[in-house]
């Protein structure tokens, strides 16, 4: 079945420094990817939206210019949290769909951020 | 925008009952809506996928049924067991995946 490789598994990062996740669809190539992020005991929210060559698009609330998604191929799609405080600390998780919108979404085993 | 809401939050069950999850969401313009399964600490395990012309899907012990036009989709496991226990998410995909908060299954031995 399809396979999306997420790393790291999990990061620990000081405050003020950036941390980059990527994101790696392993035997399909993913049109677009979606990144999620989840606080404890709580569901999945969206966080933005990107199609390979295009630049991403972010929900409502979530900052562009800290969380940076960069979808430079069809395998890989990476986020960047720039400048990372305590409250950035999170699962991250990402997704990505093959081709068509009603293709199923291949998950990630998630990224833990702690940020100190 | 979509809303996605999980009925019960949370399930305890003695081993061998079945369980009943329901999915209810806002909008019935949708692609397809997928359960999930999230142990503690981890990523998504995709369960089954209803397309949005499909009535129900079956795999194993789960079988999820969709009803597009009033909004709902229910997963039914059957014979649980402990190893069932954990949160079971509903997305519903109309392009982009909205999530249930999710319902949490203790299955006691």
């Amino acid at each position: 079945g399809a396979v999306v490789s997420q790393h790291p598994s999990w990061v620990i990062c000081k405050s003020g420094t950036s941390v980059k996740i990527e994101c790696r669809s392993l035997d399909f190539q993913a049109t677009t990817m979606f990144w999620y992020r989840q606080f404890p005991k709580q569901s999945l929210m969206l966080m933005a939206t990107s199609n390979e060559g295009s630049k991403a698009t972010y929900e409502q609330g979530v900052e562009k210019d800290k969380f940076l998604i960069n979808h430079a191929s069809l395998t890989l799609s990476t986020l960047t949290v720039t400048s990372a405080h305590p409250e950035d600390s999170s699962f991250y998780i990402c997704s990505a769909r093959w081709t068509t919108d009603n293709s199923p979404l291949h998950f990630g085993n998630g990224t833990r951020l702690t940020v100190t | 925008k979509q809303e996605v809401t999980q009925i019960p939050a949370a399930l305890s069950v003695p081993e061998g009952e079945n369980l009943v999850l329901n999915c209810s969401f806002t909008d019935s313009a949708i692609y397809n809506l997928q359960w999930f399964r999230q142990d503690p600490g981890k990523g998504l395990t995709s369960l089954l996928l209803i397309q949005s012309s499909q009535r129900e899907q079956t795999s194993g012990r789960l079988n999820a049924s969709l009803d597009k036009s009033s909004g709902r989709s229910t997963l039914y496991i059957a014979a649980s067991q402990p190893g069932d226990s954990a949160t079971y998410l509903c997305a519903v995909n109309d392009y982009k995946l909205s999530f249930g908060a999710g319902t949490t299954v203790t299955v006691r031995a």
